[in-house]
């Protein structure tokens, strides 16, 4: 597609329940990031594939939070059992170069509230 | 110490005036820094990178590095009220991109 894709562009999640999140990257494009932005914040790092390989998870910020990218293009962002200071932006962004010297492009971001 | 410091803001410009943005990074490994720019309510875009120390201009935008002083700048000339925007400095090196929390630019017509 001519940019990345992500939905939904909002979800309303009540407490303890699941969330999935999807984001279609740049055609083409090998990594893929997703980020989670707080209100106010600037964008806090979560995960990082190149191609299927989750090669860092680090900031995924409990056990709740896993990402998969199993044929190498389509990501999806898993959030179990959701609380309420989960609700954030979610933002995944795409770059057709590894990490290092990354120009990253964004989708819309997916817009998370839990009640 | 975050790994990416920017000062909050808001700062507040006249139009037609230079605005000077500022990073500092705490991470010497870091090899490439960019600068997004961010509406409210909207993704980050990418504005300009910059890997080597010095200066790089594109248009009315200038990205200064030193790597030295691990220092970045954003200079925008000419500001236009539709420059008014939060923008993100962030770095990358052996691990993706690093943002700091950005700068709240007004430019006031």
């Amino acid at each position: 597609g001519a940019g990345v894709s992500q939905s939904p562009r909002y979800k309303v999640a009540k407490r303890g329940q699941d969330v999935a999140l999807r984001c279609d990257p740049i055609s083409g494009h090998v990594s893929l990031f997703w980020y989670q932005q707080a209100l106010g914040q600037g964008p806090e790092f979560l995960t990082y594939f190149q191609n299927e390989a989750q090669l860092d998870k680090s900031g995924l910020p409990s056990d709740r939070f896993f990402a998969e990218r199993p044929e190498g293009s389509v990501s999806t962002l898993k959030i179990q059992r959701t609380q309420q200071e989960d609700s954030a932006v979610y933002l995944c962004a795409s770059s057709g170069l590894g990490a290092l010297g990354t120009e990253a492009f964004f989708g819309q971001g997916t817009r998370l509230t839990v009640v | 110490q975050k790994e990416v410091e920017q000062n909050s803001g808001p700062l507040s410009v006249p139009e037609g005036a230079i605005a000077s943005l500022n990073c500092t990074y705490s991470d010497r490994g870091s090899q490439s820094f960019f600068w997004y720019r961010q509406y409210s309510g909207k993704s980050p875009e990418l504005i300009m990178f910059i890997y080597s120390n010095g200066d790089k201009e594109d248009g009315r935008f200038t990205a200064q590095l030193n790597k030295a002083s691990q220092y970045v700048s954003l200079l925008i000339r000419d500001s236009q009220p539709s420059d008014s925007a939060t923008y993100l400095c962030a770095r990358s090196g052996n691990t993706p991109l690093v943002f700091g929390k950005g700068t709240r630019l007004s430019v006031i017509a």
